[in-house]
């Protein structure tokens, strides 16, 4: 049973340009979570999706990023014209159900470095 | 809103030897969820134990427990007999019990970074 899968695992762009980062939930989970990890400090939440759904962008930043979790496919994080501050570690985690007792689990991260 | 607090920033144990974390937290909830996450220099984030706060007995996976005080808000973690394989970055980890939406995040500490040493 294949865990999180987030690509690209590294990810250099120039300022300006846009980043798309991908995360395929675990088997049977429908719920995906994004958090960000900025250097030297703790995750921070960002958005909580579950299919075609937002349910929760109070972390996410007003202006240039996007989630998407659509029907079929991966869960999309995009973050348009990015700037130096957004150099950090994308982790994606998914969950099965509704219930809050179930377990997050965390896929290997994104690291985007913005030059 | 939940916050969670880790008071070490880094903390050293010698291989075989015991080590506790500390984790504080604030809720106004009564049900909810805690967990412990291991990130190691790979920066992959690894479930550890997790506790769920309506039950009293202390959650233990293998070297690994918890003290769970709930009256004072305490979330600690025992590493017994640490190896050299456990130096990593330790969060801890809250989440509400209430259904779906808003409550479904995890809350995270900043951090202990654990070293060990032979």
């Amino acid at each position: 049973n294949a865990g999180v899968m987030q690509n690209p695992r590294h990810l250099v762009r120039r300022r300006g340009q846009e980043a798309r980062l991908r995360c395929s939930p675990m088997k049977g989970h429908s719920h995906v979570y994004w958090y960000r990890q900025l250097p030297e400090e703790g995750l921070k939440f960002m958005v909580y999706l579950q299919k075609e759904n937002i349910i929760d962008e109070s972390g996410m930043p007003k202006e240039r990023f996007s989630a998407e979790f659509p029907k079929e496919g991966p869960s999309i994080l995009r973050i348009q014209q990015v700037v130096r501050g957004d150099s950090a570690a994308y982790f994606c985690a998914s969950s099965e159900g509704v219930r809050s007792g179930n377990t997050i689990y965390f896929g290997e991260g994104s690291w985007l470095t913005v030059v | 809103a939940q916050t969670v607090t880790q008071s070490q920033p880094e903390m050293s144990v010698q291989e075989a030897e015991t080590v506790t974390l500390s984790c504080t937290y604030d809720t106004s909830e009564s049900d909810y969820y805690l967990f412990w996450y291991k990130q190691p220099p790979s920066r992959q984030m690894i479930l550890v134990i997790r506790q769920e706060a309506y039950k009293q007995q202390n959650a233990t996976e293998n070297r690994f427990s918890v003290n769970f005080q709930k009256a004072a808000k305490s979330f600690s973690l025992k590493i017994s007999d640490s190896q050299l394989g456990d130096a990593a970055m330790y969060f801890c980890a809250y989440r509400s019990a209430s259904r779906g939406g808003t409550a479904s995040k995890l809350t995270f500490g900043t951090g202990t970074r654990l070293q060990v040493t032979l």
